[in-house]
């Protein structure tokens, strides 16, 4: 089973940071955990991925968990402009440069003023 | 990182007819890949496209209703066949290199079929 599990919606105030939770319970050691988000009409934009360590970049912090079944995104300090699906993804299929990404029903962020 | 050019941005379409879409990316890629997100839904991986080869279809979808091309690693195509109205969504086109890369997505083909 390939799947993630999220919840279907979240809400944020501005300026606060926002904590995404995933589920990943069946991950497998060779796969990643990515995330996404799509905001509306546009495609969808990368936001940080990750293996067994935590990550950071100048969009969010990913959290995995030791045991690698679940992972939290954070968005330190929220803004309107993070309202949007997130995604959050593994990766499925064979090794190497074979992959792909499967995605779920994400959760709707709404960030509020 | 990957620039995604998809073409046409948006189209509206006879029933019955067919639309081929186009993915060119500004770079080469290892891995492109074919997406249809209906209207309020999630994304749905269509197939993966292989460069030189038959594209690896995704279960539910076939290759008489989607036939894909890769002529190099810099371009594909998606044709949607004799379209019916449930074939109106937004086409996406996403391109990769390797596992544990980020994957890039191009702006989509909105596509309407009446």
């Amino acid at each position: 089973d390939a799947k993630t599990t999220q919840p279907t919606s979240m809400d944020c105030a501005e300026g606060r940071a926002a904590n995404l939770p995933c589920n990943h319970s069946t991950i497998s050691g060779n796969e990643y955990v990515y995330w996404y988000r799509q905001i509306h009409s546009q495609g969808p934009q990368y936001i940080i991925h990750g293996l067994k360590n935590n990550e950071t970049n100048e969009m969010a912090s990913l959290i995995i968990t030791e045991d690698r079944k679940s992972s939290t995104l954070i968005l330190p300090h929220a803004t309107l402009r993070d309202t949007a699906v997130y995604y959050c993804i593994r990766t499925t299929g064979g090794g190497g440069s074979n992959y792909k990404l499967t995605f779920g029903k994400g959760t709707l962020l709404t960030v509020n003023p | 990182s990957a620039v995604i050019s998809q073409k046409p941005s948006r189209d509206i379409c006879q029933r019955g007819t067919s639309l081929t879409i186009q993915c060119q990316v500004d770079s080469q890629v290892t891995m492109m890949f074919w997406y249809r997100q209906q209207p309020g839904q999630s994304l749905t991986l269509i197939a993966t496209a292989n460069q030189g080869s038959e594209a690896t279809y995704e279960s539910g979808f076939v290759i008489d209703k989607f036939p894909i091309s890769r002529p190099n690693l810099t371009f594909s195509t998606l044709t949607v066949s004799n379209m019916s109205p449930e074939d109106s969504s937004i086409y996406l086109c996403s391109v990769g290199y390797n596992r544990g890369t980020e994957a890039f997505f191009g702006q989509g083909t909105r596509l309407t079929v009446v």
